[in-house]
């Protein structure tokens, strides 16, 4: 069973900080995927990341996926309250089930 | 465009009932796939249905089951209830089957067993 594993599982900032979370596996994704999801709602997809090393911007996030697809980070420059939520990455493997990591709860305090 | 769609958004059962949750995808989307969300476990993946086949099934138990029509909606059910199956139960659709491809997600049902 593929495992991904993110951190922090809390995180509460100050709005105008920056901040990283990172999600971990043991086996190679063959993709991987960032969503974010606000209460009451379901996941709404934030990014795909397929080539080692790869990094993609979205206004203020940059995405990076690791050089050996194991793992991948979402880092945010001054962050703002509408940041709010819980992010989730998702990693498709060799048997194609997209499996989410445990979630990083983010809080940006206005 | 219309979003995924799934009803009801709030259903209260007992022990031992039974259940069926409705998702209807993105028009033109052929894949969905089925969620369990819950705080101790995060999201679980249940089964993923194209062309009305199932195509991938997650680690859970015969109780839980679906099915998709000819028109890509899909059904979930879930037999003899138990206390530790609350949780939102998320229908994500796609264009194709996995492969790299965005799930968008409806705002799911949320599930209450009493």
């Amino acid at each position: 069973t593929q495992l991904l594993e993110q951190s922090p599982q809390f995180l509460s900032i100050q709005e105008g900080e920056n901040l990283t979370v990172y999600c971990n596996s043991s086996s190679v994704f063959s993709s991987l995927q960032w969503y974010r999801q606000e209460p009451g709602e379901g996941p709404v997809l934030l990014v795909t990341v397929v080539t080692g090393g790869e990094v993609k911007k979205l206004k203020r996030l940059t995405f990076q996926f690791g050089d050996a697809r194991k793992d991948s980070s979402l880092h945010i420059t001054a962050a703002q309250p509408g940041d709010t939520g819980l992010y989730l990455c998702a990693g498709i493997f060799g048997n194609e089930k997209l499996t989410f990591g445990t979630g990083t709860r983010l809080t940006i305090i206005p | 465009k219309a979003g995924v769609t799934q009803t009801p958004r709030y259903l209260i059962k007992t022990r031992g009932q039974q259940v069926t949750l409705s998702c209807s995808p993105i028009s033109g989307h052929r894949s969905v796939s089925w969620y369990q969300q819950t705080p101790g476990q995060g999201l679980q993946f249940l089964f993923e249905y194209f062309s009305e086949t199932q195509r991938n099934k997650g680690n859970f138990p015969g109780r839980f089951s679906g099915r998709q029509f000819s028109n890509s909606r899909s059904e979930m059910n879930v037999s003899t209830l138990e206390l530790g199956d609350s949780a939102l139960y998320l229908c994500a659709s796609s264009l194709w089957t996995f492969s790299n491809q965005p799930q968008h997600f409806g705002d799911g049902t949320r599930l209450s067993i009493l």
